[in-house]
């Protein structure tokens, strides 16, 4: 009964590979988050979705596509991977003032 | 959304109270105090959140100053498995929608030491 589910948990892929990670949550949330943890551990926000609408969309390069095809489905696709996509990448969701909920994170090394 | 400042680390004797200070001077009226805290390799876990009253629940309690400058999460009897980054964050919230995002920042590191 995994309330924001990430998949997969780890992956190493070669420079200029296309991958996608996938983000479930079955809380009802209406809002979904992409999180970027780096090597020096600062959690930095990528994207937000409001009911499958795109609201937040920081200074991401145009290689990373998120899309969610419903409210409980956050997936992010990352194109012509290069060393510095290696990190943590968290999904999460939200409802209104309460808190978020945090996937267990995906490890993406890029070798 | 406002800046918060917290010590880089603390410690904690196993079984005594940790008091983790954040300041928030520059917090408007309308945004509320959350805490976070990440455990080695997971996901950061949602402790709790205030606006201007105190606030507990099952795992802490938080104290927000009068002024609303500054706040103290306290966990009131620590564990070994409460050792983690604990990230104090202000946000606003934006109407009806849940547009507001949490800004994360380096947090302080709770060594609880047996």
């Amino acid at each position: 009964d995994t309330a924001v589910s990430q998949t997969p948990k780890y992956l190493v892929t070669q420079m200029g590979n296309d991958k996608s990670i996938k983000c479930e949550q079955n809380l009802g949330h209406d809002t979904m988050y992409w999180y970027k943890q780096d090597s020096k551990k600062f959690l930095k926000i990528m994207f937000s979705y409001n009911n499958k609408e795109l609201i937040i969309n920081e200074t991401v390069p145009n290689r990373f596509s998120p899309k969610s095809p419903d409210k409980a489905h956050l997936n992010l696709h990352i194109n012509s991977l290069e060393l510095g996509d290696s990190a943590v990448y968290f999904c999460a969701s939200s409802q209104t003032i309460y808190g978020y909920t945090f996937g267990s994170g995906t490890r993406l090394t890029v070798v | 959304d406002a800046k918060t400042t917290q010590p880089t680390s603390m410690d904690c004797a196993e079984g005594r109270a940790a008091n983790l200070p954040c300041n928030h001077s520059t917090i408007s009226g309308n945004e509320y105090v959350y805490w976070y805290r990440q455990i080695h390799s997971q996901g950061p876990q949602y402790i709790i959140h205030g606006l201007k009253n105190n606030e507990t629940n099952e795992m802490a309690s938080l104290i927000i100053t009068e002024d609303r400058k500054s706040s103290t999460l306290i966990l009131p009897h620590a564990t070994l498995r409460d050792t983690a980054v604990y990230y104090c964050i202000v946000r606003g919230i934006h109407g009806s929608s849940n547009t507001g995002k949490l800004i994360f920042g380096q947090g302080t590191t709770l060594q609880v030491k047996p």
